[in-house]
């Protein structure tokens, strides 16, 4: 089956731009994940999804970045005014973990969409 | 502060050898470890996750021991292959009752020598 997807997977910006991000999660996955990764760093959490609504977006640096996801499906990552420092590849994950089960933790990542702000 | 801990940047080892990978972390609350694998321009792949509830977990030349009350897990490759040079990545969660989300190590540059 198809794994989860992302787009685009490079996007060149120049500062002060908005820029959208989109996340196709594996199919009948309710929980998703935004992540980013600077260079020689791991990813860092910034939000999750569990359906239509944000749990946990303790980790989105400040209200220039937002997502969502509408349906429950597909999600897009927005960033507004962009800077230098945001520049990173930013990966998406999904995975089947609810919060009424102690099922698997494994969160499945798609490729990334490396952002470059000039 | 980094709440989990990859000290070594890198790791060579000869092909056939045991490949060791260290992670430490300082959250009490971490309930569950995982590593993942990462190939430079592929997103991690998921290779094995352990509860806090045990302290072995092996899939198949795969092994994970987590030492709780050193707040240290390590990552055992045997035999190490080609195949397996990547970068590897620990990260833990405190998944039961709380916030779903991942926390990740720096990774470790896993080289295996033919």
């Amino acid at each position: 089956g198809a794994g989860v997807s992302q787009t685009p997977s490079n996007k060149v910006t120049e500062k002060g731009k908005y820029v959208e991000l989109r996340c196709d999660p594996i199919s009948g996955h309710t929980a998703l994940y935004w992540y980013r990764q600077s260079l020689g760093q791991g990813p860092e959490f910034l939000i999750y999804f569990q359906g239509t609504g944000a749990a946990d977006d303790s980790g989105l640096p400040n209200d220039r970045f937002f997502a969502v996801r509408p349906e429950g499906s597909v999600s897009t990552l927005k960033i507004q005014r962009t800077e230098r420092g945001d520049s990173a590849v930013y990966l998406c994950a999904s995975s089947t973990h609810s919060l009424a089960d102690e099922g698997s933790y494994e969160q499945f990542f798609g490729p990334g969409t490396r952002l470059t702000v000039l | 502060d980094q709440q989990v801990k990859q000290n070594s940047p890198s790791l060579s080892v000869q092909e056939g050898r045991i490949s060791i990978l260290n992670c430490d972390y300082t959250n009490s609350m971490f309930d569950y470890f995982l590593w993942y694998k990462k190939y430079p321009a592929e997103g991690p792949t998921f290779l094995i996750s352990i509860s806090s509830i045990k302290d072995k977990n092996e899939d198949g030349r795969f092994t994970v021991f987590l030492n709780k009350s050193a707040k240290h897990l390590s990552l055992h490759i045997v035999p190490s292959q080609p195949g397996d040079s990547a970068v590897y990545f620990c990260a833990a969660s405190a998944g039961a009752g709380g916030s779903e989300k991942l926390v990740f190590g720096k990774g470790t540059k896993l080289t295996v020598n033919p």
